[in-house]
């Protein structure tokens, strides 16, 4: 069973560009969440899909959006570019809702902003 | 969300047990516990939860103390490839699979 998947792996934008980055989960999972992760602020939750709704959102700027897709895959974009948006960017999937189900999370991808 | 405090680093020789404490004493009754693990860079890996009984797996074992307020992550036999940042995570909610991170420890295994 193939994992959670992340692309690119790697990514290097230029302040006040936009990107966006891609999430496929586990077959059958129906929930997304998304991080970000720097050295200064560790992992920080930044927002969950669950059958194209987000139900949660963590405390971040506008300029970080996120949809997710009929077949549960997931895409984060980020505009306006700043270097403090340098981060690996983690995606998680979920076969369920609810405090007792696990999530599985991606490689991650690594985001520098130049 | 119930906050946890972790030792930030601690080591272990190659082969013994490694015993991760973590502290969450202002736990709810519906809060479960959870422990996740990351290798240098890599995606946090799950490793195991549990609500209020002691629980095991392939990777480790979970004891919850009888009033929730702490519970320790055992790896039995450690190897050098355990080496990674342990993160332990109270979870709350019916709805939404947010976890909060916090700073976790550091575990080496030293040969």
């Amino acid at each position: 069973k193939a994992g959670v998947t992340q692309t690119p792996r790697y990514l290097i934008k230029t302040r006040g560009q936009q990107v966006t980055l891609s999430c496929s989960p586990i077959s059958g999972h129906r929930s997304v969440s998304w991080y970000q992760q720097t050295p200064g602020q560790g992992l920080q939750f930044l927002f969950e899909y669950f059958s194209e709704t987000q139900r949660n959102k963590g405390n971040f700027p506008g300029r970080f959006s996120g949809r997710q897709f009929s077949n549960s895959r997931s895409e984060m974009n980020v505009s306006t570019l700043e270097l403090g948006d340098s981060a690996l960017y983690l995606c998680a999937s979920s076969a369920l809702a609810g405090a007792n189900t696990e999530a599985f999370f991606g490689q991650g991808t690594r985001l520098t902003v130049v | 969300d119930a906050k946890t405090t972790q030792p930030p680093s601690m080591d272990c020789a190659e082969g013994r047990a490694a015993n991760l404490p973590c502290n969450h004493s202002t736990i709810s009754g519906n809060e479960y516990v959870y422990w996740y693990r990351q290798i240098h860079s890599q995606g946090p890996q799950y490793i195991i939860h549990g609500l209020k009984n002691n629980e095991t797996n392939e990777m480790a074992s979970l004891i919850i103390t009888e009033d929730r307020k702490s519970s320790t992550l055992i790896l039995p036999h450690a190897t050098l490839r355990d080496t990674a940042v342990y993160y332990c995570i109270v979870r709350v909610g019916m709805m939404g699979n947010q976890f909060y991170f916090g700073t976790g420890t550091s575990l080496t295994v030293i040969p």
